[in-house]
């Protein structure tokens, strides 16, 4: 069935450096949706990706549905970060979103 | 503004117990509505979605199922609890497009 493989599974950033989150898609997808979830278990909207990319303060994401994958850029990592990022495709058109696996951010000073 | 909520909060509950689990929407009338479950740990997978009042589809069941009594309530529930539906499970909503998720329920099974 149509997966989507998330990586790293962990990552572990110094307070004001950066990386970057991968999603790789096994099918062409629709559109990509990235969230952060914090410690209580509430999903924070992060993007909404139906091509190209978008950026919002220290966050930039990119998805590109011809070679089936979607990054997530973070720079400039604050303490808040840290917490467990996921990447969610949209295969067709009834909002099925089949998420990544996540990965765990733990941001340090 | 539209806002989800989700009742309860968190549950114990024992074996081959029943579960009703809520989920309304405020402020967007005909949204499209989901139920998502998460193992602790492990990732999201969604289980139910509805486009309309009393329609719903299902994705994944897990010995679960779902109702959409009114345009802004989604249920989800079962007669029998098993020791695997242990875990958080989320409501979430959405206009066209982006969904947006509710606080969540944490249910953990005995």
């Amino acid at each position: 069935g149509d997966q989507v493989e998330q990586s790293p599974s962990a990552l572990s950033l110094h307070e004001g450096t950066g990386s970057a989150l991968r999603c790789n898609f096994t099918t062409t997808m629709r559109a990509v949706q990235w969230f952060q979830q914090n410690s209580r278990g509430s999903l924070i909207n992060l993007f909404y990706l139906a091509s190209g990319t978008k950026e919002n303060g220290r966050l930039k994401s990119t998805f590109n549905s011809k070679e089936s994958y979607s990054t997530l850029h973070i720079r400039d990592a604050q303490l808040e970060d840290s917490g467990t990022y996921f990447c969610a495709a949209e295969g067709g058109n009834t909002g099925k979103l089949i998420f990544g696996l996540g990965t765990t951010l733990q941001v340090q000073p | 503004a539209q806002t989800i909520h989700q009742w309860p909060v968190a549950e114990i509950k024992a074996v081959g117990s029943p579960l009703s689990l809520g989920c309304t929407i405020k402020g967007k009338s005909s949204p499209n509505l989901y139920w998502y479950w998460q193992a602790t740990g492990g990732t999201l997978q969604q289980l139910f979605y509805s486009i309309t009042v009393g329609q719903v589809e299902s994705v994944v069941q897990l010995n679960l199922s779902a109702s959409r009594p009114k345009d802004d309530q989604f249920i989800l529930s079962t007669e029998k609890l098993l020791l695997s539906h242990s875990g958080f499970y989320l409501c979430a909503w959405s206009p066209i497009d982006t969904q947006y998720f509710g606080p969540g329920t944490r249910l953990l099974v005995l």
